[in-house]
C-alpha cells in the first residue's frame, strides 16, 4: 500500500520562474494538504484541498496556488518565485470525513532557487 | 490557533523510557492533541492523538492530564531510531500548527 508520493524530490529554480509540485495522497484518502517548511523551522501550512476545493488557507500569498483532481491527488503551484520561497516542501493527506483525522506526509520536495 | 509550549530539547538513553511534555493551557473542548515526530531527511510522521482520555498504540502512549492543560507523550523504550523533532498539536479545523518541537537525542 503506496504512502503519499511527491515529485520531483528535488528542483532548481532561478528567481521570477514558476514551479509546479506533485502529490499522490495514500490510498483511501481524499483530503490533501500542503506544507512548507524552511531549515530548521517547523512545517507551516500552505492551503488544504477537499473534494477539488480549497477547503482552507494559511498566510501565504496568491503567488501560492494549488489544485485537486478528481483521482484526489493535487498540485502546487508557486509564481514569481523569491529567494525565501526555498524550502522543503510537504504534502499530507488524510480522510475528509473529520477535520482532526491524522496526516500521512509524503518526504518532500527540496526546492532551490538561485 | 492554541498554541503548545515544548522544550527545546530533551536527552535519553537507549532502551529507558522517555516522557516527552507538552504545555497547552489554552487548549479549547473540541481541540484534540496530536503528537507528530520528524526524523532526519523525512516528512513528518503521526505518533498518535487524543482527545480526553488516556491512548497508547504500538508506537507511544499519550497521557492527557484531567484538567486538559498538558499532556506527556511516552516512549517506552527509546531506540537510536527515536532520535527526532517530535511536536504537540492542537487540531481542530483539520490544519497542523507546527512550532518548534522537542529535540530528542538518544544515547547508546
Amino acid at each position: 500500500d503506496a504512502g503519499v508520493t511527491q515529485s520531483p524530490t528535488h528542483l532548481i529554480k532561478t528567481r521570477g520562474q514558476q514551479v509546479t509540485l506533485r502529490c499522490s495522497p495514500k490510498s483511501g484518502h481524499d483530503t490533501v494538504s500542503w506544507y512548507q517548511q524552511a531549515l530548521g523551522q517547523g512545517p507551516q501550512f500552505i492551503f488544504q484541498y477537499y473534494e477539488e476545493e480549497e477547503r482552507q488557507r494559511g498566510n501565504f500569498p496568491d503567488r501560492f496556488s494549488g489544485h485537486q483532481f478528481p483521482n484526489y491527488s493535487s498540485e502546487l503551484n508557486v509564481n514569481a518565485l523569491l529567494l525565501g520561497d526555498s524550502a522543503l516542501y510537504l504534502c499530507a493527506s488524510s480522510s475528509g470525513g473529520t477535520r482532526y483525522e491524522p496526516q500521512h506526509f509524503g518526504d518532500g520536495t527540496r526546492l532551490s532557487i538561485l | 490557533d492554541a498554541k503548545t509550549t515544548q522544550p527545546n530539547s530533551m536527552e535519553s538513553n537507549e532502551e529507558e523510557p522517555v516522557h516527552l511534555p507538552c504545555n497547552h493551557s489554552t487548549i479549547s473542548g473540541t481541540d484534540y492533541i496530536h503528537w507528530y515526530r520528524q526524523l532526519p531527511s523525512q516528512g513528518p510522521e503521526y505518533v498518535i492523538h487524543g482527545l480526553t482520555s488516556n491512548v497508547n498504540n504500538r508506537m507511544a502512549s499519550l497521557a492527557i492530564a484531567e484538567d486538559r492543560k498538558s499532556s506527556t507523550l511516552i516512549l517506552h523504550r527509546a531506540t537510536l531510531r527515536d532520535a527526532a523533532v517530535y511536536y504537540c498539536i492542537l487540531v481542530n479545523t483539520g490544519k497542523l500548527i507546527f512550532g518548534q518541537g522537542t529535540t530528542l537525542q538518544v544515547k547508546p
